[in-house]
């Protein structure tokens, strides 16, 4: 799976959108990007996932590069519940053959100010 | 729905002693993961279960850790025997096929 590089900290505003970058350069045709959250002292939670369209749900939208080498997760309107770790991670996809690994990395910390 | 169900929440232990932790997993999905928390090193997958066989067991630490799913609703993670260093949070996660994985709240181990 490939490797991804993201800013260990970032702050954002209550109410505004937030931000999180993800560098994956060494992203495969076949490989997804995922991103999944951790608020403290709970499980990881899964947000949102792509594999060259921009996506979007109820928590979050997903901007992918054209050429898939880096991936934006955007929060439109943050609250101070959304204050957590936020991973993101690169891997095959379901029928590509890998069985559903998830590498976690380190993360980025977001912290949602009043 | 429970979700991914697991116990204890909190466990404490006496260095050498035998430590089981406990999932439940989410009704019908077919995977089962078991991660292991610490500051150190972060968030580990240990093993993962297909249909109840292990698939992939490449991240338990040492033969002290074994894992078991006699069925689709349970599985277990044992310690045997616990040192200082197997403290941490083991969070067991569940999934349909490949998709999106439930994490359940973890079990808090430490080992005195």
């Amino acid at each position: 799976d490939a490797k991804t590089t993201q800013p260990p900290s970032m702050d954002c505003a209550e109410g505004r959108a937030a931000n999180l970058p993800c560098n994956h350069s060494t992203i495969s045709g076949n490989e997804y990007v995922y991103w999944y959250r951790q608020i403290h002292s709970q499980g990881p939670q899964y947000i949102i996932h792509g594999l060259k369209n921009n996506e979007t749900n109820e928590m979050a939208s997903l901007i992918i590069t054209e050429d898939r080498k880096s991936s934006t997760l955007i929060l439109p309107h943050a609250t101070l519940r959304d204050t957590a770790v936020y991973y993101c991670i690169v891997r095959v996809g379901f029928w590509g053959g890998n069985t559903g690994k998830l590498i976690f990395g380190q993360g980025t910390t977001l912290q949602v100010k009043p | 729905d429970a979700g991914v169900i697991q116990s204890p929440r909190h466990e404490v232990t006496e260095m050498g002693q035998e430590v089981t932790l406990r999932c439940k997993p989410i009704s019908g999905h077919d995977y089962l993961f078991w991660y292991r928390q610490t500051m150190m090193r972060g968030l580990e997958l240990l093993i993962y279960f297909n249909n109840n066989v292990p698939i992939d067991d490449s991240g338990m630490p040492e033969d002290r850790f074994s894992a078991k799913m006699p069925n689709a609703s349970f599985s277990t993670l044992k310690i045997q025997p616990s040192e200082p260093r197997d403290s941490a949070v083991y969070f067991c996660a569940s999934s349909l096929g490949g998709g999106q994985q439930f994490f359940g709240p973890g079990t808090r181990l430490t080992v005195l």
